[in-house]
């Protein structure tokens, strides 16, 4: 029944090694989003794909790479991951961006940094 | 000023309890509203829409006032499975920004 499925649900790596989160959907949704989220605090928006057009925020490190071969997945890079980017790591979707959209989230990655 | 800012609580009611939450928001321009609930350690769920006219969804009812920028959500008849953190979410077609969110302990 999971419509926005993230894979894997707990990831530890260690300092500095490059690390992929997956996320898939089955909703046919146009947009797809990737959002950080730490402890008592909210979600953080670090990119999203409208279609294949990629839209990264200012404030996000280059550190910070997305990849969407097609509709169904999108892919989080973290290319050397830091101690300060353990936080959960959220994937959502929206069937289009602009009035009343609202976003549909997947589980969630937990990501541990050794 | 924080883009969207709540009251982070948390707010401790008894069962049976109403319970009510505002929101700020700073862009004037922003189109779309939403409440989501997130449980600890779960992912941001929606649970409603917030329209100009207000509206509601059984036990919840959501405002809008446009003038003072502000959104607010009205739990009536809390339950025990109510308790949860609500997120606040405004959206300007291009812009998404989620507030930091107002834990809510409902006890028996």
């Amino acid at each position: 029944d999971a419509m926005v499925i993230q894979n894997p649900r707990y990831q530890v790596t260690q300092f500095g090694k490059p690390v992929t989160l997956s996320c898939s959907q089955t909703l046919n949704h146009n947009v797809m989003y990737w959002y950080q989220q730490k402890s008592s605090q909210a979600p953080k928006l670090l990119f999203h794909y409208y279609d294949k057009d990629f839209n990264n925020e200012a404030d996000t490190p280059d550190n910070f790479q997305s990849r969407r071969p097609n509709t169904s997945f999108c892919f989080l890079d973290i290319r050397s991951p830091g101690l300060g980017d353990a936080a959960m790591y959220l994937c959502a979707t929206s069937r289009d961006r602009g009035r009343d959209q609202p976003q549909h989230f997947g589980d969630g990655t937990r990501l541990s940094i050794l | 000023r924080k883009e969207v800012e709540q009251d982070p609580g948390p707010f401790n009611v008894p069962e049976g309890a109403t319970v009510a939450f505002n929101c700020t928001y700073s862009n004037s321009a922003s189109q779309s509203f939403f409440w989501y609930r997130q449980d600890c350690r779960k992912e941001p769920k929606l649970l409603m829409s917030v329209y100009s006219s207000g509206n509601e969804d059984g036990r919840f009812t959501a405002q809008l006032n446009r003038a003072s920028q502000y959104i607010s959500l009205l739990i009536r008849d809390s339950k025990l499975s109510d308790s949860a953190t609500y997120l606040c979410v405004v959206d300007g077609g291009f812009k998404t920004i989620f507030g930091a969110g107002t834990r809510l302990f409902v006890k028996a």
